[in-house]
């Protein structure tokens, strides 16, 4: 069974701290990954994708990914209360039938407060 | 670019009538499509992967009698609740991926209530 695994929280921040989303995977041979947002009662927005070990920026936000751990993670700097929102890791399943097939984790809420 | 539309956005239906959700894929041709699942306060659980002219993959312990799905084209997959009953209220959500293995752009959902 290929696993992805977060910590559901909450995570609770205040407003213009970083807020640091972490996430496990089981599958070595995971080839990408993802962060999607989820707003209450919306579908998934697409946040981060990283490919690479290390670090990918994008303006606030900074996923990284380490291989060797089979761990990757989401910093969002400067948190805002429009922050606030469950955010989904995803993983890429590589080889035969279950290429492109993604598995959810079970998304860390995050809240942050004025 | 990468935008995925469904519709309709919410359905109420009665027990037993058949519900049609269609997703489309408007400015890219969409090589798969994915069909969700979720339940209040739960991650998306995939229900079956789509691809065009071809039957759909569904996941152990989707019914595929049940959830009947179509891709006819490479803009658009259907997915047929048949005879729906009420625990198959829940949030529907497609996604698609123009590039196998690239990311998936997920449409805005259909909530879906059956009393």
């Amino acid at each position: 069974q290929k696993e992805v695994e977060q910590n559901s929280g909450p995570l609770s921040v205040p407003e213009g701290a970083i807020a640091s989303l972490n996430c496990t995977y089981s599958d070595r041979v995971s080839q990408s990954f993802f962060w999607y947002r989820q707003y209450s009662g919306k579908s998934p927005e697409l946040i981060m994708s990283i490919y690479s070990n290390g670090d990918k920026e994008d303006g606030r936000f900074t996923a990284q990914l380490n291989k060797a751990s089979q761990y990757v993670s989401l910093l969002i700097r400067d948190s805002q209360p429009s922050d606030s929102a469950t955010y989904l890791c995803a993983v890429n399943q590589a080889g035969g039938t279950s290429y492109g097939k993604l598995t959810f984790g079970q998304g860390t809420i995050l809240t942050v407060h004025p | 670019g990468a935008v995925v539309s469904q519709h309709p956005s919410r359905v109420i239906c009665k027990s037993g009538t058949s519900v049609k959700i269609e997703c489309r894929s408007l400015d890219f041709q969409a090589t798969t499509m994915f069909w969700y699942r979720q339940f209040p306060k739960k991650s998306l659980m995939l229900m079956a992967t789509s691809n065009e002219g071809s039957k759909a993959t569904y996941e152990q312990g989707v019914e595929k009698d049940k959830f009947l799905i179509n891709h006819a084209s490479l803009t658009l997959s259907t997915l047929t609740v048949t005879s729906a009953h009420p625990e198959d209220s829940s949030f529907y959500i497609c996604s698609a991926d123009g590039q196998v293995g690239v990311t998936q752009y997920f449409g805005p959902g259909t909530r879906l209530t059956v009393l």
